[in-house]
């Protein structure tokens, strides 16, 4: 049973161009959130999905950033005109029901970002 | 808001000695969560803390949740360099997300 799939492990993009960063749950899992890490900083949430439907994007900035869980494939976190201070790991975690229950989230490896 | 504080950021600690870093947060919550992160890695979940009083051990790795003080702790005994990693700590809520404090960096020195 694969764990929680990110990629790409890693992406460089130039100030201006976009981002797309995929996750696949886990087997089972319709429950998806993702989170950010800056450098030397903990985790911060950032959305919140179910298929097909956006649950809870407080986390998200209102501007240049997206996410998308469709009926088919992975959940997808785009960002537009990246700037330096996109660079960071955005990190993928699923659960099979909502909220954390009893055992926490499944988090994947993990994509780092780094904007030039 | 939900804000979760960990101390100390930094801890540096000799092979053999204990130490407990701390977790407080700031509303009510009855899950608390630790996780380990190695350099260049995802979280791997370390402990899970469900109700008040709650103690699980795992090797050199304890960790408690005392609700009424909003408190969790996580004790290293006897350390090891295999330790060494950072050291998360997250409050969940009655929503679905998960607040992290800032982490604490472990180095375990021989």
């Amino acid at each position: 049973n694969a764990g929680v799939m990110q990629n790409p492990r890693h992406l460089v993009r130039r100030r201006g161009q976009e981002a797309r960063l995929r996750c696949s749950p886990m087997k089972g899992h319709s429950h998806v959130y993702w989170y950010r890490q800056l450098p030397e900083e903990g985790l911060k949430f950032m959305v919140y999905l179910q298929k097909e439907n956006i649950i809870d994007e407080s986390g998200m900035p209102k501007e240049r950033f997206s996410a998308e869980f469709p009926k088919e494939g992975p959940s997808i976190l785009r960002i537009q005109q990246v700037v330096r201070g996109d660079s960071a790991a955005y990190f993928c975690a699923s659960s099979p029901t909502a909220g954390q229950g009893n055992y926490g989230y499944t988090f994947g490896s993990g994509t780092r970002l780094t904007v030039v | 808001e939900l804000k979760v504080e960990q101390n100390p950021l930094f801890l540096s600690m000799q092979e053999g000695k204990n130490y407990t870093i701390y977790c407080n947060y700031s509303t009510t919550s009855d899950r608390l969560y630790w996780y380990r992160q190695d350099p260049g890695k995802s979280l791997e979940s370390l402990f899970v803390l469900l109700s008040n009083g709650a103690v699980k051990q795992e090797g050199r790795l304890m960790a408690s949740l005392d609700t009424k003080a909003r408190l969790s702790t996580l004790h290293i005994t006897a350390a090891v360099h295999d330790l060494s990693a950072t050291y998360f700590c997250a409050v969940g809520n009655s929503g679905n997300k998960l607040v992290f404090g800032a982490g604490t960096i472990l180095r375990v020195k021989s």
